[in-house]
């Protein structure tokens, strides 16, 4: 299955900052979905925004996806060392979670 | 949320041997299940799809005999990694779908370091 592109590859920004992640897509979706991963670890849900949506928030977490472009992009406000992480859009074209992942972005932030 | 478990998180084993990671959703039934393999530093690619009572449906490049999936109950799918070798080292990782509940986040397991040597 053919990944979507993530830019960029990595981030360094400093805390307090704002982080912005894009992710390009190549075929039509139900949903897209943005996932956490820490240093090998398990993946963490963020948010899921379907495909007749064009923003959603949680928390210091804004998404927007625009199915035209077949883009999204993930911004984290007011950034904190603990965001430090990879990032991962991955899409859903069935509806059923079956997902496609991006190539991720690595975020560092550094207090 | 619900709550899927993996099993183990690590294992190590020598080339040559099988390697079986266990996959359970522990509050609701999953008839379907994802598997995905990550290389270090790497995305997350698709595997296979695993049907409770069917074959899994493997995507194009994943050996099938090499990766034998089971999903002989609702609650639980296995993925065997047969006669391992150091290339197969690798983060295993599942998730279990709702089938019934459409456009929802996907519930994935804790993940399986793989180490062959």
């Amino acid at each position: 299955s053919q990944q979507g592109e993530e830019d960029p590859q990595a981030l360094s920004i400093q805390e307090g900052e704002n982080a912005t992640m894009n992710c390009s897509y190549k075929t039509s979706i139900n949903n897209l979905q943005w996932y956490r991963q820490n240093s090998g670890r398990g993946l963490v849900h963020l948010i899921l925004i379907r495909s007749n949506e064009r923003e959603k928030h949680s928390g210091r977490l804004r998404v927007t996806l625009d199915t035209s472009k077949k883009s999204s992009s993930l911004l984290i406000t007011a950034s904190r060392a603990a965001d430090t992480a990879s990032y991962f859009c991955a899409t859903d074209d069935t509806g059923f979670q079956k997902l496609v992942f991006g190539t991720g972005t690595r975020l560092l932030v550094s207090p | 949320g619900a709550v899927v478990s993996q099993h183990p998180s690590r294992v190590i084993c020598k080339s040559g041997t099988s390697v079986k990671i266990e996959c359970r959703s522990l509050d609701f039934q999953a008839t379907t299940m994802f598997w995905y393999r990550q290389f270090p530093k790497k995305s997350l690619m698709l595997m296979a799809t695993s049907n409770e009572g069917s074959k899994a449906t493997y995507e194009q490049g994943v050996e099938k005999d090499k990766f034998l999936i089971n999903h002989a109950s609702l609650t639980l799918s296995t993925l065997t990694v047969t006669s391992a070798h150091p290339e197969d080292s690798s983060f295993y990782i599942c998730s279990a779908s709702r089938d019934t509940t459409l456009n929802t986040e996907a519930f994935f397991g804790q993940g399986t370091r793989l180490t062959v040597v």
